[in-house]
């Protein structure tokens, strides 16, 4: 089975403060996605990467940085945490998809952060 | 641009009701369409998919079937269970890229 893991389930941090959300796939996925769900948003994109050392801005980047050094480790970075960024975030991958086919996305459980 | 809009939740029905959530969504082009559950506690699983219009896509008992003429995505499932509870997301991606555009999710609790 698939395994996205994500460092922590629950986060407090204060306003101001660099916050890292770590996120780990064990399939060799070429794609790795952050997400942010709110509700009554759903799942918004932050950014994403097609592989080591690239990234490319999501719908919502504002606020976030990302690192890619290994295939399988994806992390989000929140360089000054503020209060609008309390959410719950999600982490997803995927493989590289061939033409004229749809690789699922598989996710993890997500990290709930609080921003005081 | 793209989008999907879905049924406003939350919904709550009795074991064994039928279900219907219902999705639009605005696309150019030929998407794919797909609904997503999240479980308490959990990350998002696919549930099923459709590629083309006319598709039925089917997965657990659940149903969706891609209209084109109406831009819909309506998910069904005859008789629900407790453990069907959960929140449920339509999803469309368009067959030019490969990012996934969410719905803002609805909500279903299932009383027993």
């Amino acid at each position: 089975d698939v395994k996205v893991t994500q460092s922590s389930r629950y986060l407090v941090k204060r306003t101001g403060e660099k916050v890292f959300l770590e996120c780990v796939q064990d399939m060799d996925h070429e794609n790795m996605f952050w997400y942010r769900q709110d509700p009554g948003l759903g799942l918004r994109l932050i950014y994403f990467s097609y592989d080591v050392k690239m990234k490319e801005k999501g719908d919502i980047p504002e606020g976030y940085s990302v690192s890619r050094e290994k295939k399988e480790r994806f992390s989000l970075i929140l360089e000054s945490a503020s209060t609008n960024q309390t959410s719950m975030y999600l982490c997803a991958s995927s493989p590289r998809p061939t033409s004229g086919t749809y690789n699922e996305q598989f996710f993890g459980p997500g990290t709930r952060l609080t921003v005081l | 641009g793209n989008s999907v809009t879905q049924m406003e939740g939350p919904v709550t029905l009795s074991e064994e009701a039928f279900l219907t959530i219902n999705c639009t969504y605005t696309a150019t082009g030929y998407p794919s369409l797909f609904w997503y559950v999240q479980y308490p506690g959990e990350g998002l699983q696919l549930l099923l998919k459709a590629t083309k219009a006319d598709d039925k896509g089917s997965n657990k008992g659940f149903e969706a079937t891609y209209r084109k003429e109406t831009t819909s995505f309506h998910l069904e499932k005859g008789s629900v269970q407790v453990s069907d509870s959960a929140v449920y997301f339509c999803a469309l991606r368009n067959n030019q890229g490969g990012k996934l555009i969410f719905g803002q999710g609805t909500e279903l609790s299932v009383k027993p």
